[in-house]
């Protein structure tokens, strides 16, 4: 039961330099989100994709790009890494329902991606 | 816009002890509440759900209920062990568009002790 598979699992970077992300969820779900959580703040939803081919911002969209271009993959790139982009990454995923909506179903989360930036 | 607040811990008990974890939220409408788990070096999992008021959602000996009037789902055990030590996280639902996406409350650290 691999689930949520993200890579890498640490990474440092240095300033201006770039990266992507990773994520690989092998339950055929339709959405699929990238969080960072940063101490005294939770979780918040950088961008998030509805669909193969789709994307849309989240609360902290700046100074992050995503791509889905297949359903079972969703990518975070990094083009310019700054000190404050140092967090903990974490992808995740759930199903549609078929209704319509599905704000109710269970999202299925990654083990992170410590990222540090220097 | 949409928050959560959630108390602070860390939270430190010893095994068998009653567990609280306080956790209010602001938003416009009907949200779905969630608490999540994480245990040390993993991912958030789902503990438990409510999707309207009244709703009392439970799962491995955990609790919360759903109070639209005090706009509060605390979460609650009865007895903790050891291996319930683990990051609690209240989060609710209520965006446009598509899919599950979470608001999430800071987090409450849980210690369980012998």
């Amino acid at each position: 039961n691999a689930g949520v598979t993200q890579t890498p699992k640490f990474r440092v970077l240095k300033t201006g330099q770039s990266m992507t992300l990773l994520c690989a969820q092998d339950m055929n779900h339709e959405y699929m989100y990238w969080y960072r959580q940063d101490p005294g703040m939770g979780l918040r939803l950088i961008h998030y994709s509805v669909g193969e081919g789709t994307t849309a911002k989240g609360e902290v969209p700046d100074g992050y790009n995503v791509s889905r271009l297949k359903k079972q993959n969703f990518l975070l790139g990094l083009e310019s890494a700054a000190p404050s982009q140092t967090s903990v990454y974490f992808c995740a995923s759930s199903y549609s329902t078929g209704r319509g909506g599905d704000r109710d179903t269970e999202a299925f989360f990654g083990q992170g991606t410590r990222l540090t930036v220097v | 816009g949409n928050s959560v607040t959630q108390m602070e811990g860390p939270v430190t008990l010893s095994e068998e002890a009653f567990l609280t974890i306080n956790c209010t939220y602001t938003a416009t409408g009907y949200p779905s509440l969630f608490w999540y788990v994480q245990y040390p070096g993993e991912g958030l999992q789902l503990l438990l759900k409510a999707t309207k008021a009244d709703d009392k959602g439970s799962n491995k000996g955990f609790e919360a209920t759903y109070r639209k009037e005090t706009t509060s789902f605390h979460l609650e055990k009865g007895s903790v062990q050891v291996s319930d030590s683990a990051v609690y996280f209240c989060a609710l639902n209520y965006l446009p568009g598509g899919g599950n996406k979470l608001t999430f409350g800071t987090g409450t650290q849980l210690k369980v002790e012998l």
